[in-house]
């Protein structure tokens, strides 16, 4: 099994650019969430989705959309990105709320 | 709103020693959990508190849970350098998981 894998690992962009996120996890979790990570902060939650076609905002979900199209993937998508998105991006899994999340490697976002 | 914070948000601590990390939350949950995150990796899942008055160890790291007071401990026995690390705690609020600050771990020899 390879848990929870995010791609990219590392992206840059420029200020107005757009870009999207892959999470996917082959564990056949129902939940999946991404968060932001910031220097100093713990993580704060944007998004999540209780089950395949379903999505939820979180904590800080201005400025993102996300969409669970399958039950194994979950993207995050920067319409038009800002340098406060500059970020590390984690996602996360769980087979019910009960459950600690299995999170993902992260992705390293800089947005100039 | 739920809120989550931690004290200390750092602790620099001699090796062999004990000491508590606190988390209080701030709305009712019978739910939490502690994550350890290394310096540039990803949250490794350390325990899960499902119910007042419960009780996780696993080496030198126990948690437990208040949910009366709202509040969660870790506690580290004979603290060594391993240890080092940001630990989280985590409340879980309607499907949502909210973290606290984080404590920044040091052990030193």
């Amino acid at each position: 099994n390879a848990g929870v894998t995010q791609t990219p690992k590392f992206r840059v962009l420029k200020t107005g650019q757009s870009m999207t996120l892959l999470c996917a996890q082959d564990m056949n979790h129902e939940y999946m969430y991404w968060y932001r990570q910031d220097p100093g902060m713990g993580l704060r939650l944007i998004h999540y989705s209780v089950g395949e076609g379903t999505t939820a905002k979180g904590e800080v979900p201005d400025g993102y959309n996300v969409s669970r199209l399958k039950k194994q993937n979950f993207l995050l998508g920067l319409e038009s990105a800002a340098p406060s998105q500059t970020s590390v991006y984690f996602c996360a899994s769980s087979y019910s709320i009960l459950q600690g999340r299995y999170f993902g490697p992260g992705t390293r976002l800089t947005v100039l | 709103e739920l809120k989550v914070e931690q004290n200390p948000l750092f602790l620099s601590m001699q090796e062999g020693k004990n000491y508590t990390i606190y988390c209080n939350y701030s709305t009712t949950s019978d739910r939490l959990y502690w994550y350890r995150q290394d310096p540039g990796k990803s949250l490794e899942s350390l325990f899960v508190l499902l119910s007042n008055g419960a009780v996780k160890q696993e080496g030198r790291l126990m948690a437990s849970l208040d949910t009366k007071a709202r509040l969660s401990t870790l506690h580290i026995t004979a603290a060594v350098h391993d240890l080092s690390a940001t630990y989280f705690c985590a409340v879980d609020n309607t499907d949502k998981l909210i973290f606290g600050t984080g404590t920044r771990l040091q052990v030193f020899p």
